[in-house]
């Protein structure tokens, strides 16, 4: 079955932590995205990634980073330098970069 | 440019019509639309290209008319199921960069 997994479900932050949300497709797309959403907001871009070991930022990506080593994976970190990171976190992925973009099933990140 | 999207909520109860506006300012080749229960992920519903189509899929269809450079999303008969936030998303009609979704509508039906 194809599609795209985001793990965890649901992440716990401490103050001062980093964390990393994972994103895996098998699709064999070549762009990938990360979104953030607050509650009754719409969708906010993060990142990016055109192709592999190129990415963008979007509108929102002071206190993320991002990696693109592999076509299949790309993992979102929530540095500690974000200092509202309570969301839900939702990645995509399209065949090329106009094209559809397909979701994942979201993490929740909660900061404790 | 974000494209802008009307109404941003509407309430009606389960059998009535709504129409969800999205509205561009820049010249589109596409338009993508998507439903997202809360809680959950947005799902792809239709994309219309230039070319001034309408597409059906059953009571929900939708049509794009390039030339204002807006797209409706037609709900006939309205079911419960059909309550969520719909997003729409946009794409240049220069086909250089990435779909850019509007703010969403809120659905809400009653029974």
């Amino acid at each position: 079955d194809g599609g795209i997994t985001q793990s965890p479900k649901y992440l716990f932050r401490k103050e001062g932590q980093n964390v990393t949300l994972s994103c895996e497709q098998n699709l064999n797309h070549d762009a990938m995205y990360w979104y953030r959403q607050d509650p009754g907001q719409g969708l906010r871009l993060i990142y990016y990634s055109q192709i592999v070991n190129d990415f963008q930022k979007g509108d929102i990506a002071e206190g993320y980073s991002v990696s693109r080593e592999k076509k299949e994976s790309f993992p979102l970190t929530v540095t500690s330098a974000q200092k509202n990171p309570t969301a839900f976190y939702l990645c995509a992925s399209s065949r090329e970069l106009q094209e559809t973009q397909y979701f994942g099933p979201g993490t929740r990140l909660l900061v404790l | 440019q974000q494209p802008v999207q009307s109404p941003q909520a509407v309430i009606l109860r389960e059998g009535e019509d709504a129409v969800i506006n999205c509205s561009s300012s820049k010249a589109l080749y596409s338009v993508h639309w998507y439903r997202q229960k809360h809680g959950e992920a947005p799902v792809f519903l239709m994309i219309l290209l230039k070319g001034g189509e309408q597409k059906g899929h059953d009571k929900i269809s939708a049509s794009f008319n390039e030339k204002k450079q807006q797209s409706s999303l037609y709900l006939t008969a309205s079911q419960l199921s059909y309550s969520g936030t719909y997003f729409c998303g946009t794409e240049s009609a220069h086909r250089d960069d990435k779909i850019i979704f509007g703010k969403g509508t809120r659905l809400h039906i009653l029974p």
